[in-house]
C-alpha cells in the first residue's frame, strides 16, 4: 500500500492564480481531511469528508473548495491564491473500522504564494 | 469550542526521561491523540487515550485524566531521533471524526 499520496510536493503560485492539490489513499478509508500548518503552529482543519459525495467545512475553509467523487481521491482547490495561503498542506485519512479512527497523513505540499 | 495548551519547547539529554504535558478545554470529549512530527515531515500516530489512565507502548506512554482535562506523553530512554515536535489533539464528541490540534511541543534531545 502506498498509503496517502499528495502531489505536488512543492509549488509557487502568483497572487490570483488557482491550483488543485491532489490527494489519494489506497486503504479504502471512508474519512478524508485537509489541514494546513503554518510555521510553528499546529494543524488547522480546512475541509473533511465522511464518504464519497459528502464534504463539510472545518475551522478555516475560506478560499478553498473540495470535492469527493470517489472513495480514493479528495482534491483541494485554491481559487484566487493569496499570500495568506502560503503554508504546508497535509491530507489525511481514517477509517471507522479502526477503534481509534487514527489518522494517516500524506507527505504534504509546501505552497508559496507571492 | 476547544482550547489545547502545550509547552512550546523542551530540551532533554539522551538517555533521560521527559514528560510533555497537554491541557484541554472542550465542550465534549471523545478521545485524545499524540502525534510525532519530525521537521519537514508528516505527523505520525503515537498514542490514543479515551479512558482515564496510562497507556504504555514501548518507550512511550500516554496518560489521561478527563476530570482534569489533562494528558501527558512520557518518553523514556531518550534517543537523538526523538528530537521532533509532539502534537496533542482532541476529538470533540460533536464532530466525531474531527481532531483539534494543539500548536505542538518541540523537543530537542542533546548528547
Amino acid at each position: 500500500n502506498a498509503g496517502v499520496t499528495q502531489t505536488p510536493k512543492f509549488r509557487i503560485l502568483k497572487i490570483g492564480q488557482s491550483m488543485t492539490l491532489q490527494c489519494a489513499q489506497d486503504m479504502n478509508h471512508n474519512y478524508m481531511y485537509w489541514y494546513r500548518q503554518d510555521p510553528g503552529m499546529g494543524l488547522k482543519l480546512i475541509y473533511y469528508s465522511v464518504g464519497a459525495g459528502i464534504t463539510d467545512k472545518g475551522e478555516v475553509p475560506n478560499g478553498y473548495n473540495v470535492s469527493r467523487s470517489t472513495t480514493e481521491d479528495f482534491p483541494l482547490r485554491l481559487e484566487l491564491a493569496a499570500p495568506s495561503q502560503t503554508s504546508v498542506y497535509f491530507c489525511a485519512s481514517s477509517s471507522n473500522r479502526d477503534v481509534s479512527y487514527e489518522q494517516y497523513f500524506g507527505p504534504g505540499t509546501r505552497l508559496t504564494v507571492t | 469550542g476547544q482550547n489545547i495548551d502545550q509547552p512550546t519547547e523542551m530540551t532533554a539529554t539522551e538517555g533521560a526521561i521527559v514528560q510533555i504535558n497537554c491541557t484541554y478545554q472542550t465542550s465534549g470529549f471523545n478521545g485524545l491523540f499524540w502525534y510525532q512530527q519530525h521537521a519537514g515531515e508528516a505527523p505520525t500516530f503515537l498514542s490514543y487515550n479515551v479512558l482515564d489512565g496510562l497507556e504504555e507502548k514501548g518507550r512511550f506512554s500516554s496518560f489521561l485524566s478527563r476530570s482534569k482535562g489533562y494528558s501527558y506523553l512520557l518518553l523514556k530512554e531518550l534517543q537523538m531521533k526523538d528530537s521532533a515536535s509532539y502534537l496533542c489533539a482532541v476529538r470533540d464528541r460533536a464532530g466525531f471524526q474531527k481532531l483539534v490540534f494543539g500548536t505542538g511541543t518541540r523537543l530537542l534531545v542533546s548528547p
